[in-house]
């Protein structure tokens, strides 16, 4: 069975930019979460996605934005991007929310620079 | 307010000698809490867990300590092997069914086992 994928692996952006990153989970997994790796602040809750509904969501500005699709695919979007923003984005699969989040799948992430 | 503290940014230890990686919470209604392994260019991937109601969990080389009064966790590696070597992240949750029911991670600790 194919592990989560991420799209794409590395991406270079301005400020003021904005960016799309990819998702893709293990197949039959309905639920996907992002999260944010920064070396000062460690692994950082963004949202969580399940059945094309947003669950849960943490503590971001509202220029971090995400969508699932009905074949559970997510897209994550960060608009007008800052250089505090260059960080490794991780998106996390699980068959269903709630406590099957325990047993996480971790895409390879997506390296994003601001420039 | 980090609420999953790994005080500890690296570790460095010997082949074959114990490693032993410390984490703190603050949230009280924490009630299961997890490792996670990362290598380079790799998400995370599940190591252990330990649910509130055990104070110790077990599986091959890797034990997790749970001090409950204290809100002190630790994962112990024996005997220590240089493929061990690696970025740990703790992690926590409050209970299934809750409104805020995500993982919490702390900032991680780059463990170094030398030949």
């Amino acid at each position: 069975k194919a592990g989560v994928t991420q799209t794409p692996r590395y991406l270079i952006k301005t400020r003021g930019q904005q960016v799309t990153l990819s998702c893709s989970p293990i197949s039959g997994h309905r639920s996907v979460s992002w999260y944010q790796q920064t070396p000062g602040q460690g692994l950082q809750f963004l949202f969580e996605y399940f059945s094309e509904t947003q669950r849960n969501k943490g503590n971001f500005p509202g220029r971090f934005s995400g969508r699932q699709f009905s074949n559970s695919r997510s897209e994550m979007n960060v608009s007008t991007l800052e250089l505090g923003d260059s960080a490794l984005y991780l998106c996390a699969s699980s068959l269903t929310s709630g406590r099957a989040l325990d047993t996480q799948y971790f895409g390879p992430g997506t390296r994003l620079t601001v420039l | 307010d980090q609420q999953v503290k790994q005080n500890s940014p690296s570790l460095s230890v010997q082949e074959g000698r114990i490693s032993i990686l410390n984490c703190d919470y603050t949230n009280s209604m924490f009630d299961y809490f997890l490792w996670y392994k990362k290598y380079p260019a790799e998400g995370p991937t599940f190591l252990i867990s330990i649910s509130s109601i055990k104070d110790k969990n077990e599986d091959g080389r890797f034990t997790v300590f749970l001090n409950k009064s204290a809100k002190h966790l630790s994962l112990h590696i024996v005997p220590s092997q240089p493929g061990d070597s690696a970025v740990y992240f703790c992690a926590a949750r409050p209970p299934a069914g809750g409104s805020n029911y995500k993982l919490t991670f702390g900032k991680g600790t780059l463990l170094t086992v030398n030949p």
